[in-house]
């Protein structure tokens, strides 16, 4: 069972460059979300999906998107990188109330991101 | 808003000593509450977590906390550390079902453990 996954594990990109973040779960999840983590911050919620076609912006959301076509992905993007963005990205994901979820993320291993 | 406080950022014990990491949160609605823990260049796994019942909780590894509603606070203790236990500890805190955070997890700024030989 793979659980969530994410790639690429590392990524250096140029300022102004785009890229997209893939996140994929094989748990059967409804809520998928991505945070970033920054050392002293904790961890920040950028955005957040309940379900395929439903997404919504989290406390970080400026200057990234995302879309949630399938319930499995999850992918985010940057449209134009920039130097605050450095940052290592999780991708979570858990069941919803509904289906007995107890609100508990299920995390990938990381995306470590550089923006020179 | 739901706010959470780890009072250390950093805490330096001895093999074998107690520790304790302290988390304070604010919320106006009744919560979930979770310790995640963070191994060097890992994802989050998570520790324990209290959602209802009895305010004690336990992990497989021997850390346990305390729900203190009066307090507002979900302190993780162990009574003897190992030094495999070095790793950054994250409190965190979400809604009850229905509520508007449910499944979005608000995080502590995180504590680091560095337990010395």
């Amino acid at each position: 069972n793979a659980g969530v996954t994410q790639t690429p594990k590392f990524q250096v990109l140029k300022t102004g460059q785009s890229m997209t973040l893939q996140c994929a779960q094989d748990m059967n999840h409804e809520y998928m979300s991505w945070y970033r983590q920054d050392p002293g911050m904790g961890l920040r919620l950028i955005h957040y999906s309940v379900g395929a076609g439903i997404t919504d912006q989290g406390e970080v959301p400026n200057g990234y998107n995302v879309s949630r076509s399938t319930t499995e992905d999850f992918p985010l993007r940057l449209l134009s990188a920039a130097p605050s963005q450095t940052s290592v990205y999780f991708c979570a994901s858990s069941y919803s109330a509904g289906t007995g979820g107890n609100g508990e993320l299920f995390f990938g291993e990381g995306s470590r991101l550089t923006v020179l | 808003a739901q706010s959470v406080t780890q009072l250390d950022s950093q805490v330096p014990v001895f093999e074998e000593a107690p520790v304790e990491l302290r988390c304070n949160y604010s919320s106006s609605v009744s919560v979930y509450l979770f310790w995640y823990v963070q191994y060097p260049n890992q994802g989050l796994q998570l520790l324990l977590k209290y959602l209802s019942g009895s305010t004690l909780v336990e992990s497989i590894n021997g850390f346990e906390a305390e729900f203190n509603k009066s307090q507002t606070s979900f302190h993780l203790r162990k009574p003897s550390v190992h030094i495999s236990d070095t790793a950054e500890y994250f409190c965190a805190v979400s809604d009850h079902p229905g509520g508007t955070s449910y499944g979005k997890l608000t995080f502590g700024q995180g504590t680091i453990l560095t337990v010395h030989p």
